[in-house]
């Protein structure tokens, strides 16, 4: 049963720490996303990655935050410092971008990563 | 995302009803997606919708994409207490797979 994994599914921090969320996609995925749910606002995208290439980070407050991909079995996000409006669950969603089905694919979400920030 | 949204905001109903939830978008809709979410959890993916008239089916759960591609509707047949949770719908605008969402629509169903 192949699913998206997300470490750590919970994290309680205090302002100005640095926070790295890990995802692994399900294996033989080449994209991979970064969403935030919050009450306020929703489910947003964040960034996301093709073939490990970023595509589009324009939802990414630039100053604190980064995204990356080591290798295509990890996706990483970074808040660094962190603030207390970044509490939030932070999803990663995988999908396997197939040319005899674009424009769309089926996206496949993780458990999500519960951010607290103090 | 106000490009998308979501009807009704929450919806209460008897165990064995039916019932429906709407999405309209302002912009064509290339790639419609369904999900389910409870609450402190993930996103279940439950359909994806990409031609206009297309109708899609998994066990009494039906999502339809209308001919104009603008509006995809959940209808749910008999209800049970295991349908409750949050219905979300993600929408692709720009045929490039990056999802906006709805502000979900949050089911109950009452035994």
């Amino acid at each position: 049963d192949a699913r998206v994994t997300q470490t750590p599914r919970h994290k309680v921090t205090e302002m100005g720490q640095e926070v790295t969320m890990r995802c692994q996609p399900i294996l033989g995925h080449n994209t991979v996303f970064w969403y935030r749910q919050t009450m306020m606002q929703g489910l947003e995208l964040l960034a996301y990655f093709r073939n490990r290439a970023p595509l589009d980070d324009s939802g990414m407050p630039k100053d604190r935050f980064s995204a990356e991909m080591p290798d295509a079995t990890l996706a990483t996000l970074k808040i660094q410092p962190s603030e207390p409006r970044d509490s939030a669950v932070y999803f990663c969603a995988s999908g396997l971008v197939r040319k005899d089905r674009l424009p769309s694919y089926e996206q496949y979400f993780g458990p999500g990563t519960r951010l607290t920030v103090t | 995302s106000q490009e998308l949204e979501q009807s009704p905001q929450s919806l209460i109903v008897q165990e064995g009803k039916n019932l429906t939830i709407n999405c309209t978008s302002s912009k064509t809709l290339y790639g419609l997606y369904w999900y389910k979410q409870k609450y402190g959890e993930g996103l279940i993916f439950l359909m994806m919708l990409q031609k206009g008239g297309e109708e899609k089916s998994h066990e009494k759960i039906t999502a339809k994409l209308d001919e104009k591609k603008q509006q995809s509707s959940l209808h749910i047949t008999a209800s049970q207490p295991s349908h409750a949770g949050i219905y979300l719908c993600g929408a692709d605008v720009d045929q490039g797979g990056k999802l906006i969402f709805g502000q979900g629509t949050e089911l109950s169903v009452k035994p």
